[in-house]
């Protein structure tokens, strides 16, 4: 079964303090993960995918295959990183190409 | 950068009216989608989209649920009896090529009454 699990429903920390968002999926193929990001009444928004190993505004996720985790992280969170954060999945299991999310974590870095 | 767009951005409805969710993706992609996402709950997919045909649709979609790509350009999400449960917001997205990046309207706020 595919699966996305964000432990943290609502994440609170102060402005330069790290930060880590948790998620973990299941998923019987190789898979493709993402980040998505939204503001505050503001679409969904891609971060960053495993595939690109970039870092975007700062966040980096990992993939570890032997943990199923793709945690993503911030060494020093900013204010303006307060948003809904989404993990998601590729999924092609049904015949088609979609994403798969998580139940999301709401970040919230107080000043 | 392209956007997708949807309208209208707040639908309010009676229980068993019909609704035309409407989305205009971005020109030259290929795969369309349609997701939702009830209060406090996950983003779940409902269909998607290509070739002018659904390539796969989830649970959630049964009959009372349909797509279309009338003109070319939009790409409509149709409930023909609303239920009370179907008050979500519902998201259209388009990618260009299958494995590339999803790029998500803003949504449309459907409530159901």
């Amino acid at each position: 079964a595919q699966r996305v699990t964000q432990p943290e429903k609502l994440l609170s920390v102060f402005k330069g303090a790290p930060v880590e968002l948790k998620c973990n999926y299941s998923y019987s193929g190789s898979p493709e993960l993402f980040w998505y990001v939204q503001y505050s009444r503001q679409r969904l928004q891609l971060l960053l995918r495993h595939i690109s190993r970039e870092s975007i505004k700062g966040f980096t996720a990992d993939l570890n295959k032997g943990e199923t985790s793709f945690h993503l992280k911030k060494p020093f969170a900013q204010e303006e990183d307060s948003a809904m954060y989404y993990c998601a999945l590729s999924s092609t299991q049904g015949g088609s190409e979609k994403l798969v999310f998580g139940k999301g974590t709401k970040l919230t870095v107080n000043p | 950068e392209p956007e997708v767009t949807q309208t209208p951005s707040h639908q309010v409805t009676q229980m068993g009216q019909e609704v035309i969710l409407r989305c205009v993706p971005i020109s030259n992609h290929l795969y369309f989608y349609w997701y939702r996402q009830i209060l406090g709950q996950k983003v779940e997919f409902l269909v998607s989209f290509y070739n002018n045909e659904i390539s796969e649709k989830s649970e959630i979609f049964d009959d009372q649920f349909s797509v279309e790509r009338p003109d070319g350009s939009n790409f409509t999400l149709k409930i023909r009896s609303t239920k009370l449960e179907d008050s979500a917001m519902y998201f259209c997205a388009s990618a260009g090529l299958a494995g590339t990046r999803e790029f998500f309207g803003p949504g449309t706020r459907l409530t159901v009454l």
